[in-house]
This record gives structure tokens, sequence and C-alpha cells, in this order.
């Protein structure tokens, strides 16, 4: 199973400031099409995840321009350019590449 | 609008069997992968099983292999998730969730729904 580690697990951040969550697969996440299926979710508090960013680095319908997603190999990274009040929960990696699927551990995303 | 509503879930004693259900509006369903994920209590997203669009590819996490059961109801635009031999550990929050492949963009998990919550406890 391809293992994905988050770090770090908790991110205090000051509101206005950017943000950064790395996420390490223990295996390439190129698929045999070429794309990597490498999400990124968003979990606020009592509500199911939410896509953010899908095939890496694709801003998902409705999200806001402040979250990008990069990476290349086995390393990847969510951004949030200027963290707002609303961005507080708990951001997960996801691999979709190979079965079985996997996430990383969550990074808590609070404010300073 | 995407709907994704489960229901089914409750508290059973160890050893016991469950089924989820997920009821699916605003969408064609039997065009998309569909999936369950768990969440333990404070814990994070796991993976448990996804199927194919015309129910006929299970994939199972090699947690519930074997004791659990994904199918479809394409007619009834509905997911299920049998689930026999409970342990303790199977107690989460088990969300269906949307896979969306089209225009070249394959692997969204788009929507999710709610969340039902199973309790094994004696």
């Amino acid at each position: 199973d391809i293992v994905m580690t988050q770090t770090p697990l908790s991110s205090p951040v000051t509101l206005g400031q950017p943000a950064s969550i790395a996420c390490r697969s223990s295996q390439s996440l190129v698929h045999n099409d070429g794309n990597i299926y490498l999400s990124w979710l968003q979990q606020r508090p009592g509500q199911p995840p939410r896509l953010l960013i899908y095939k890496n680095s694709k801003r998902f319908s409705g999200v806001p321009d402040r979250f990008s997603g990069s990476g290349a190999g086995t390393d990847f990274t969510l951004k949030i350019s200027r963290v707002e009040a609303e961005d507080v929960g708990v951001y997960y990696c996801m691999q979709a590449t190979h079965f079985p699927y996997t996430f990383g551990q969550g990074t808590k995303l609070e404010i300073k | 609008e995407v709907q994704l509503v489960e229901s089914g879930g409750g508290l059973i004693q160890p050893g016991g069997s469950l089924r989820l259900s997920c009821a699916a509006s605003g969408f064609i369903f039997d065009s998309h992968w569909m999936h369950w994920v768990r969440q333990a209590p404070g814990e994070g997203l796991v993976w448990v099983s996804s199927i194919s669009p015309d129910g006929t590819t299970p994939v199972y996490a090699d947690s519930v292999k074997g004791r659990f059961t994904i199918s479809r109801d394409n007619a009834r635009n509905t997911l299920y998730l049998q689930m026999n031999s409970l342990r303790a550990e199977d107690t989460a929050v088990y969300f269906c969730a949307r896979e969306v492949c089209g225009g070249g963009d394959c692997k969204l998990f788009d929507s999710w729904g709610q969340g039902g919550l199973v309790t094994v406890s004696s």
C-alpha cells in the first residue's frame, strides 16, 4: 500500500499569512495514463470532506484561487496564499493512482 | 444539485451485521464510480471500498475484505455497504462519495454525503 505522510500535523497561522502543507508518498503517484491522481481535501469541523485540488494541481470548481497545489514524483504541496478564518479545519492529501486509495494523516490548520 | 444521503447506521454488537445505504440524486448515478470512506472518532479518513458504474467491479480495503460487501442498485440510485462480522475497530462515520471522470479529468471525489455513524459495542 502507498503510505501518504503529511507535515506538519498542526499548523497555527496568522490571518492573512501564507500556509503550506507537505505530503510525501511512499511510491510514485504517476498512473499508467501519465496523470498524477493526488487530491487535497478540506474537512471543517462537523462536516464531510470537501474537494479542493485534484490531479495534483487543478483547482476544483468554486475553490478560491488562494489555494494551489503542486508537486512531482513523491513530493506534493498545498499552499494557501493568505489564510482566512474560514480555512480553519483539517486538510488531507489523498492518492487515487493505485488501489487501495490512501490518505495522509491530516493537517490541522488553526488561527494563531 | 448532487445529493448523497446515508442511512442505516446505528449501534450494533460485535459480530453483528448492518447495511448502510446511500441514496443519490441530482446526477446520472450509473455513470459514476462510487466509494465508501470511513472516519473513526477523532481520526483521519480511510478508504473502505469502491464499485464501478455497472456494479461488476468491487474493490475493498484489506481490513474489510471478506466481511463487507459493496453493491449498488442503479434503478434505485442507491449505493450499499453490507457489513458483517463487525468489530469494535469498525466504529466510524461512513461517508459515501461520488467519483467524477470526464473531460480528461478523472478520480475527482467531488461530492460527499454527510456520513452515517456506525458504533460497534457491547
